[in-house]
């Protein structure tokens, strides 16, 4: 059971560049999240979704979308890359609001 | 804003209990307490929950006040495994769902 994965592990996005941070689970949840995490922060909510075809902002929206076309895949674009982008990116699912959410391991972006 | 205060950092003996406390006095009535822990730069891993009464499980106990200000969780018998950034959570219900807000978490480090 992979449960929650995340590609690509690694990224160097050049200023004003874009890009899609993949996100698929496949525990059939219905709630999927991202989460950006700054050096020595705690995780920020950036979007999440409460099943097919519904998302929503969540702390830091900005700069960011998403898209939630199937139960399974709940991908993360950043239209232009700023340094203020560069950061950890966490997404995680969970079954229902009141269950444990999975994480990924997680998307280590730079942008220079 | 993280609803959660937790000390930035603490140290434990291998073997003995580790006691991470977490105030979370302005906490609403139906809001839950969750405590996940992310070890070196990994996703976040799910450790336990609660709402009013205390909670044990494989890995943890959650000790909640009656007031339910602040809480503790309590690792039994930590190993140098259980060294790891710890936080503790507030999920709160904005725009009909509910989210987590992180705070900058408490580092454990168990000394052998």
């Amino acid at each position: 059971n992979a449960g929650v994965t995340q590609t690509p592990k690694f990224r160097i996005l050049k200023i004003g560049q874009s890009m899609t941070l993949q996100c698929t689970q496949d525990m059939n949840h219905n709630y999927m999240y991202w989460y950006r995490q700054d050096p020595g922060m705690g995780l920020k909510l950036i979007y999440y979704s409460v099943g097919a075809g519904i998302t929503d902002k969540g702390e830091v929206p900005n700069g960011y979308n998403v898209s939630r076309s199937t139960t399974e895949d709940f991908p993360l674009r950043l239209e232009l890359a700023a340094p203020s982008q560069t950061s950890v990116y966490f997404c995680a699912s969970s079954l229902t609001p009141n269950t444990e959410a999975f994480f990924g391991q997680g998307t280590r972006l730079t942008v220079v | 804003d993280a609803k959660t205060t937790q000390p930035p950092s603490m140290d434990c003996a291998e073997g003995r209990a580790a006691n991470l406390p977490c105030n979370h006095s302005t906490i609403s009535g139906n809001e839950y307490v969750y405590w996940y822990r992310q070890i070196h730069s990994q996703g976040p891993q799910y450790i336990i929950h609660g709402l009013k009464n205390n909670e044990t499980n494989e890995m943890a106990s959650l000790i909640i006040t009656e007031d339910r200000k602040s809480s503790t969780l309590i690792l039994p018998h930590a190993t140098l495994r259980d060294t790891a950034v710890y936080y503790c959570i507030v999920r709160v219900v904005s725009s009909g769902t509910y989210k987590y807000i992180f705070g900058t978490g408490t580092r454990l480090k168990v000394l052998a």
